[in-house]
């Protein structure tokens, strides 16, 4: 049972590249979310996607894009990577009407140089 | 500005010690969470609270929801270095249905 995966689980890019961070449930959840998490901040949200199809943005989406390609996968891009963006990304899901439960990742630690 | 604070941020503490960790906020929540973190981990689910005054109790842990539904703690009883981890409150707003804010987080030392 994997639950939520995330690849990769650690990055280092330089100022100016960009990459796709990738997420998939195997539990038919409709909601899938991309938080990112900084010491001393908890953790705050980038998008989310209540189902496939829609995206919304979150707290702090600036820099970022998102994809719900379909029901399982739901993938972050950084187009222009910059050192603000050093951080750990987790990805996790929820499933519409089972209340407020969220399963997240394991997370992927990204570092911008 | 935090939505939801958190109090202490960090806390040191004996085994067998209590704690309470608590979780304030100005605005109004329609349900309340506290996740804990592992190293390496993604946080996991820990307990629900949705009603006013709601107190729920996992083995050693005890979460309480306030009153009028804009705080909440989180209180542990004779404490175990496994135990040790970050303790994360989360909240829905009424009115942004689908998004979970997120506490700063408490990271909570037991030594054996």
């Amino acid at each position: 049972n994997a639950g939520v995966t995330q690849t990769p689980k650690f990055q280092v890019l330089k100022t100016g590249q960009s990459m796709t961070l990738q997420c998939a449930q195997d539990m038919n959840h409709n909601s899938m979310y991309w938080y990112r998490q900084d010491p001393g901040m908890g953790l705050r949200l980038i998008y989310y996607s209540a189902s496939e199809g829609t995206t919304d943005k979150g707290e702090v989406p600036n820099g970022y894009n998102v994809s719900r390609l379909n029901k399982r996968e739901f993938s972050l891009r950084l187009e222009s990577a910059a050192p603000s963006q050093t951080s750990v990304y987790f990805c996790a899901s929820r499933r519409q009407g089972a209340g407020e439960k969220l399963f997240f990742g394991s997370g992927t630690q990204l570092s911008v140089l | 500005t935090q939505l939801l604070e958190q109090s202490p941020q960090f806390l040191s503490i004996q085994e067998g010690e209590n704690l309470t960790v608590y979780c304030n906020s100005s605005s109004v929540f329609s349900s309340l969470q506290w996740y804990r973190q592992e190293p390496g981990e993604g946080p996991v689910l820990l307990v629900t609270v949705v009603t006013g005054g709601e107190v729920k109790k996992l083995k050693r842990l005890t979460f309480q929801f306030g009153d009028a539904r804009k705080d909440s703690s989180l209180h542990i009883t004779a404490a175990q270095p496994g135990d040790t981890g970050l303790y994360l409150c989360a909240g829905r707003r009424p009115s942004n249905t689908g998004k979970l804010i997120f506490g700063q987080g408490t990271t909570l030392q037991v030594k054996p």
